[in-house]
């Protein structure tokens, strides 16, 4: 089952300017991750947020996590032509050793 | 370099022909997954594995195999595959399941006439 949702499914934006994409989930979780994917190829991963975790950064990216809203932020500043890919957040079981299970994705497009 | 490798890259092939994609990771990693990837379905876990010997049923196993002999490979097997198997197919691994970051393969496209 997919547990993580992404928001907006499509996401247009001009070089320079900020993507901010959405994701919510339903059970509880010990991390929630991102992922990028350029168009066809594996997915790369990004950030990895702990549930006892509210804010993280990696150069241009920063995510927030709400844990009591079941949500996660993924900012991307000063955007630029080579960050147009798909997004995904993804989710784990929430107990102990679990899997991953992803979301369906933010496609964002970004332009010179 | 650390990496997954999937083979092959692309694959046409008939109703009912087994066929068999290899995963490879060089992390020693412990665990395994298989996902298909649809338009508009996002992606969907086939198969995964936490360690050698053993296996488990993701979201959507029907008409795949899987087998983890060695810590290395995890090879993807359709018995018998249909139309509705046509997908794009990704391998990855980690160190401890969905507690650390998935290192993915480069992807294999079936198409299944």
């Amino acid at each position: 089952s997919q547990q993580g949702e992404e928001d907006p499914q499509a996401l247009s934006i001009q070089e320079g300017e900020n993507a901010t994409m959405n994701c919510s989930y339903k059970t509880s979780i010990n991390n929630l991750q991102w992922y990028r994917q350029n168009s066809g190829r594996g997915l790369v991963h990004l950030i990895l947020i702990r549930s006892n975790e509210r804010e993280k950064h990696s150069g241009r990216l920063r995510v927030t996590l709400d844990t009591s809203k079941k949500s996660s932020s993924l900012l991307i500043t000063a955007s630029r032509a080579a960050d147009t890919a798909s997004y995904f957040c993804a989710t784990d079981g929430g107990s102990g050793y679990s899997t991953l299970t992803f979301g369906k994705g933010t496609m964002l497009l970004v332009s010179p | 370099e650390a990496q997954v490798t999937q083979n092959p890259r692309y694959l046409i092939t008939v109703t009912g022909k087994k066929l068999t994609v290899t995963c490879s990771q060089n992390m020693n990693h412990e665990y395994m997954s298989w996902y298909r990837q649809d338009p508009g379905l996002g992606l969907r876990q086939i198969y995964y594995s936490m360690n050698v010997e053993v296996t488990d049923k993701g979201d959507v196993p029907e008409g795949y195999k899987v087998s983890r002999k060695e810590k290395r490979n995890f090879p993807l097997i359709l018995e018998s595959p249909s139309p509705n198997q046509t997908s794009l197919y990704f391998c990855a691994s980690s160190m401890k399941g969905g507690n650390s970051p998935l290192h993915f393969g480069n992807g294999t496209r079936l198409t299944v006439t």
